[in-house]
């Protein structure tokens, strides 16, 4: 069964940096574009980032664009989301989720939280 | 990038039917055939109900039912059960090669 596991959640100041990892198996990790999406706490869910299979293509929300940076390590089986500039309204629990190639986004991790505040 | 708008609760009794709509523009949910539908438990992760509209993945449940039109997607949910109480989330993929989520809905079992 698909697994992804995020971590590098915690607290940080505004203004911070926060590198975000989700770990990939148990499928061809290499194969499938990958999605970063967000929910403040009580809140809905917000996309944020999606990255293709390849690592060729990126896309951005308008709220992270610019301050967010979505890579991957296809050796490493790992997605990654760098986040500077880190803003109060950032705070959110963050998934990584993949892309099920024109079928949604049909596999979802449990989850990191990100707090940002002093 | 303007979230989809969706009702914020709906409710039903057991047995009963449901529709939740989830309603965009001609950039997003009427321009694509991409739209996609969640469920979310409390504290869980959102799992995928729908995908491309109207199809389900192996293993969900055929009382989940998709489907779109116009600028309006919709999901309707049939033969309530109690395990249905969730919030559920449309998705759409848009034509600046982005995504965007609905608003999310409330489902009440009553």
């Amino acid at each position: 069964q698909v697994q992804l596991v995020e971590s590098g959640g915690g607290v940080v100041q505004p203004g911070g940096s926060l590198r975000l990892s989700c770990a990939a198996s148990k499928f061809s990790f290499s194969g499938y574009g990958m999605h970063w999406v967000r929910q403040a706490p009580g809140k809905g869910l917000e996309w944020v980032a999606f990255i293709r299979f390849d690592g060729t293509n990126k896309y951005y929300a308008d709220s992270v664009k610019r301050r967010f940076t979505v890579s991957r390590d296809n050796a490493q089986s790992t997605l990654y989301l760098q986040m500077n500039s880190l803003r109060s309204e950032d705070t959110a629990v963050y998934y990584c989720a993949r892309d099920g190639r024109d079928k949604g986004l049909d596999y979802w991790g449990q989850g990191t939280l990100v707090t940002v505040s002093s | 990038q303007s979230a989809l708008t969706q009702p914020a609760s709906v409710s039903g009794s057991p047995g009963q039917s449901i529709t939740v709509s989830c309603t965009g523009t001609s950039s997003d949910v009427g321009g694509s055939n991409y739209v996609s539908w969640y469920q979310q438990h409390p504290g869980k992760a959102p799992k995928l109900l729908i995908y491309d509209v109207d199809k389900r993945p192996s293993g969900v449940s055929d009382h989940f039912f998709g489907s779109k039109s116009g600028n309006t997607a919709s999901l309707t949910i049939s033969g309530l059960q109690a395990e249905d109480e969730a919030d559920y989330y449309c998705a759409s993929y848009t034509s600046s090669s982005t995504w965007v989520f609905g608003g999310g809905t409330k489902l009440t079992v009553l």
